[in-house]
């Protein structure tokens, strides 16, 4: 079975800082990352996803993560955070064999909080 | 483009009651999608319809959930006797089927508090 493992469920750092959430998965076979976020009051939303080619994504909001796949990970970073960055967010995976139907798995999810 | 809605955006029941949870997809969207996070929990999978027909339901945690999408349209979640455990966000999302994994968009979610 899958399975996600985001290390930190809490960051707090001041703006301007840069920001590295780690993200690591468990699963046999080839799979399709993704990273969601989800701001005070909004719903979750897509900030980038990863399904072949160029490990290095990146996403909205100056976002980018990196897939290792030696290491199973799939990092998020930020070089400079804005107090609008201030969010919860997840790590998720699906498989990419098309008889898993697209189930997303997620991560615990991080909540960072950006000090003015 | 009207995202995908959920509602109602909070209910508060008492253990024993039912409660009926509705989301609509985006418009043409033929996967659907629930999940759900418990407090203090990851968000987890309940069940994915294509159109009207139930794709996998590995994730409904027993027989006191029944999720429906007649039609093919909107889906409805029933918790039919609600337990405290089953408190939490129930989130829906959507994606088109287009052969390839598809982004899926999620609804703002449903608290439910089972007192």
């Amino acid at each position: 079975a899958q399975s996600v493992s985001q290390h930190n469920h809490h960051v707090i750092l001041s703006e301007a800082a840069s920001l590295e959430l780690g993200c690591n998965y468990s699963y046999g076979g080839t799979v399709n990352l993704f990273w969601y976020v989800q701001y005070p009051g909004q719903h979750l939303q897509l900030l980038l996803k990863y399904f072949s080619g160029d490990p290095l994504v990146k996403g909205i909001k100056g976002f980018e993560a990196e897939f290792i796949k030696s290491k199973f990970s799939f990092n998020l970073r930020k070089p400079s955070v804005q107090w609008s960055d201030t969010a919860e967010y997840f790590c998720a995976v699906t498989s990419v064999i098309k008889a898993a139907g697209n189930k997303l798995t997620f991560g615990g999810g991080t909540r960072v909080l950006v000090k003015p | 483009e009207a995202g995908v809605t959920q509602f109602p955006s909070h209910s508060v029941i008492e253990k024993g009651q039912t409660v009926t949870l509705r989301c609509d997809p985006i418009s043409g969207h033929d996967n659907l999608y629930w999940y759900r996070r418990v407090m203090g929990k990851e968000i987890k999978f309940l069940l994915h319809f294509v159109k009207e027909s139930k794709q996998d339901e590995s994730g409904m945690p027993n027989n006191r959930f029944l999720a429906e999408r007649t039609g093919g349209t909107y889906s409805t979640l029933k918790v039919q006797p609600a337990e405290l455990e089953d408190s939490g966000v129930y989130f829906c999302a959507s994606s088109p089927v287009t052969g390839t994994v598809e982004t899926q968009y999620f609804g703002p979610g449903t608290r439910l508090l089972v007192l």
